[in-house]
């Protein structure tokens, strides 16, 4: 059984950096491409970025690009998201999910809250 | 960037009713369009890939449809454990992906 847990989440305040990781479990870790995703409350979901199955290729959405970096250990499974210069507006939970077109399997998720 | 549109933002419904949603997107994206399924305070749960195919293990009162700029979710006959908020989500401009705005089924 495929399963994601996210962990790193907490309260940090404006201009503070998280990291937040992801571990996986249950799948060929290395075969996938890896997403991080996330939800203000209340609101949608938006993809946030995403990484190639050998950390070759990294995207990310424009409001975020420059300010975050997501990397993975494919030797401990692990997908990370590096956060720095975290804004209010970056109040999500966050979750990760496997898939490369499509995001078949997500985590939990991780409240990351930005505020003094 | 492509821009998913939903419509309606949230729709009042009963146990099996059918119900339609919306999804437009701002420029063509061919059939690279999944729809999930989200619960509160639960990950979003993936129901159908590339408009139309039906994930597995998802009801067959699910359904797909569209092409273009134009998709829409079918669910024919609602059942209590359908209520949740759907996103519709392109994958035309991969590796950039997005998401629409929602739609939450209410009774």
């Amino acid at each position: 059984e495929v399963h994601l847990v996210e962990s790193g989440g907490g309260l940090v305040q404006p201009g503070g950096s998280l990291r937040l990781s992801c571990a996986a479990s249950g799948f060929t870790f290395s075969s996938y491409w890896m997403n991080w995703v996330r939800q203000s409350p209340g609101k949608g979901l938006e993809w946030v970025a995403n990484i190639k199955q050998d950390g070759s290729e990294k995207y990310y959405v424009d409001s975020v690009n420059g300010r975050f970096t997501i990397s993975r250990d494919n030797a401990k499974n692990s997908l990370y998201l590096q956060m720095n210069s975290l804004r209010p507006e970056d109040t999500a939970v966050y979750y990760c999910a496997s898939g490369t077109y499509y995001l078949d399997n997500w985590g939990q998720g991780t409240l990351v809250t930005v505020s003094s | 960037d492509t821009q998913m549109t939903q419509s309606p933002s949230s729709v009042s419904a009963s146990v099996g009713d059918r119900i339609t949603i919306s999804c437009r997107a701002s420029q063509t994206i061919g059939t690279w369009l999944a729809w999930y399924q989200q619960k509160p305070g639960r990950a979003p749960k993936l129901l159908i890939t590339s408009s139309s195919n039906l994930q597995y293990g998802v009801p067959s009162r699910f359904s797909g449809r569209g092409s273009g700029t134009d998709f829409a979710l079918t669910i024919s006959s609602l059942q209590p454990e359908d209520f949740a908020t759907y996103y519709c989500q392109q994958a035309d401009s991969f590796p950039l992906l997005s998401f629409g705005g929602g739609t939450k089924v209410e009774i």
